[in-house]
């Protein structure tokens, strides 16, 4: 089945951009989601279809998608940030279903 | 506003049947394009996709656990059920439920809280 492979943990200074990126085959013909998940809460849609937020989703958090891997960049960073993050996709590949990443560790320093 | 929540036993045996109920609110399952579906979390894990269950009652599993999986909808309830057979300890997680506005690459806009479910004798 089709694998969604992501950096266990990414580390970034307040104010500085985070980049937390998303690999797979062929991912650029696909259309990718991006889930942020704080502790203790459910996750939330900050990203669908690559590049379009949710609304009430800031505009520091954008997506970009091509090739083999796929990227959410979080802009000006802040300690609020702080939370894992997984991508996913819709699979249509063999079987028709969803897959996630293993997720990130995203660290505000 | 749609809102989801789960509900189902904390606790069940090994060799169980683990039913769990999804109750929303804010948007029909009878509604062309919309969809429901179940992921999970084994505590400090990654989450992982079960089931989906779409408003013409198409359902779609995760290839892994598709034998163990059947999803059902009651649309006049506004209630989606879960039921997984022969439950192991490896499957103690969180449970969701959530909503997928979209047909057939679903993606989840809103979900429930989550329900713990332990799997212990």
């Amino acid at each position: 089945s089709y694998v969604l492979t992501q950096p266990p943990s990414v580390s970034v200074a307040p104010g500085k951009t985070a980049r937390i990126t998303c690999g797979g085959n062929n991912l650029g013909s696909k259309s990718v989601n991006w889930y942020q998940q704080k502790p203790g809460h459910a996750p939330m849609l900050v990203i669908y279809y690559n590049g379009d937020r949710p609304s009430g989703i800031p505009e520091r958090f954008s997506g970009s998608n091509s090739r083999n891997t796929a990227t959410l960049t979080i802009s000006r960073v802040e300690a609020g940030d702080e939370a894992d993050y997984y991508c996913q996709v819709w699979d249509s590949t063999i079987d028709h279903h969803v897959v996630f990443g293993g997720g990130t560790k995203l660290t505000v320093l | 506003q749609i809102t989801l929540k789960e509900s189902g036993p904390t606790l069940v045996k090994p060799t169980q049947t683990l039913t769990l109920t999804c109750t929303f609110s804010g948007f029909s399952l009878s509604t062309s394009g919309v969809c429901v579906g179940w992921i999970r979390q084994p505590p400090g894990k990654a989450l992982e996709w079960l089931a989906l269950i779409y408003w013409n009652d198409d359902k779609r599993y995760s290839p892994s656990l598709k034998s163990r999986l059947t999803i059902t909808k009651d649309t006049s309830r506004n209630q989606v059920v879960l039921t997984m057979t022969n439950v192991d300890p490896v499957d103690t997680a969180t449970y969701y439920c959530a909503h997928a506005p979209e047909y057939p690459e679903a993606y989840f806009d809103s979900w429930g809280q989550g329900a713990l479910v332990t799997v212990s004798s």
